[in-house]
């Protein structure tokens, strides 16, 4: 079984609508991300959580929003998407030291 | 805003071949420089992450060596074969910022 599961693995939405990406992990760690990918930009940093009562933007949090249920789990919601936000969104996990664990990462398209 | 380039941004080599490539990042504040293999239609893969001045670190036919005085990591691959075929990308974790920032990644195709 996969360490850091993502759901949905693809999605297909309209602007303006409210879509929420998931991600679980596995692995115990207390330290959880979300990125983006966009061609030619590389992997920008949206939210990141220290713990479960932490919660900090990263460089590209404008227009989302992140719940930290659980230590395991790691929430994204757009919550009026719009095309510009159409990319390939990656969870990811890590204890201090370690490098990031990614998971499969969700292909979210806004029409 | 702090920068992490990489370069060069794409490199086509035969099987065989050794190359290498360069990832530039700030010299100040450092904490950490991670490097990661990502395939086509996969994930980001770990390959090393380095600490320290001078660190070299090594897996199979891949190392990576660390100047954090001049900001700038190295990573080789000694003999590539088709399989290293990937993007392989850098990031500088500065403890002051609390996050990786990372590099647009260098695409290496290896043609046999």
């Amino acid at each position: 079984d996969a360490d850091v599961t993502q759901t949905p693995r693809n999605r297909i939405t309209k602007t303006g609508k409210r879509i929420m990406l998931e991600c679980s992990q596995t692995k115990g760690h207390d330290r959880m991300y979300w990125y983006r990918q966009d061609p030619g930009l590389g992997l920008r940093l949206i939210y990141y959580s220290f713990d479960v009562k932490d919660i900090n933007k990263g460089e590209i949090s404008d227009g989302y929003s992140v719940s930290r249920q659980a230590q395991a789990k790691f929430s994204l919601s757009l919550e009026s998407a719009i095309p510009n936000q159409t990319a390939l969104y990656f969870c990811a996990t890590s204890d201090p030291g370690t490098g990031l664990f990614f998971g499969p990462g969700t292909r979210l398209t806004v029409l | 805003i702090l920068n992490v380039e990489q370069s060069p941004q794409s490199l086509h080599v035969q099987e065989g071949d050794s190359t290498n490539f360069t990832c530039s990042f700030p010299s100040s504040n450092f904490y950490a420089l991670h490097w990661y293999r990502w395939e086509t239609a996969k994930s980001p893969e770990a390959l090393f992450v380095m600490t320290l001045n001078g660190d070299e670190k090594k897996k199979g036919r891949i190392s990576a060596t660390l100047n954090t005085k001049e900001g700038y990591s190295y990573l080789y691959i000694k003999g590539s074969q088709p399989e290293d075929s990937a993007t392989y990308l850098c990031a500088f974790y500065g403890g002051s910022q609390g996050n990786l920032i990372f590099g647009k990644g260098t695409k290496l195709s290896v043609k046999p």
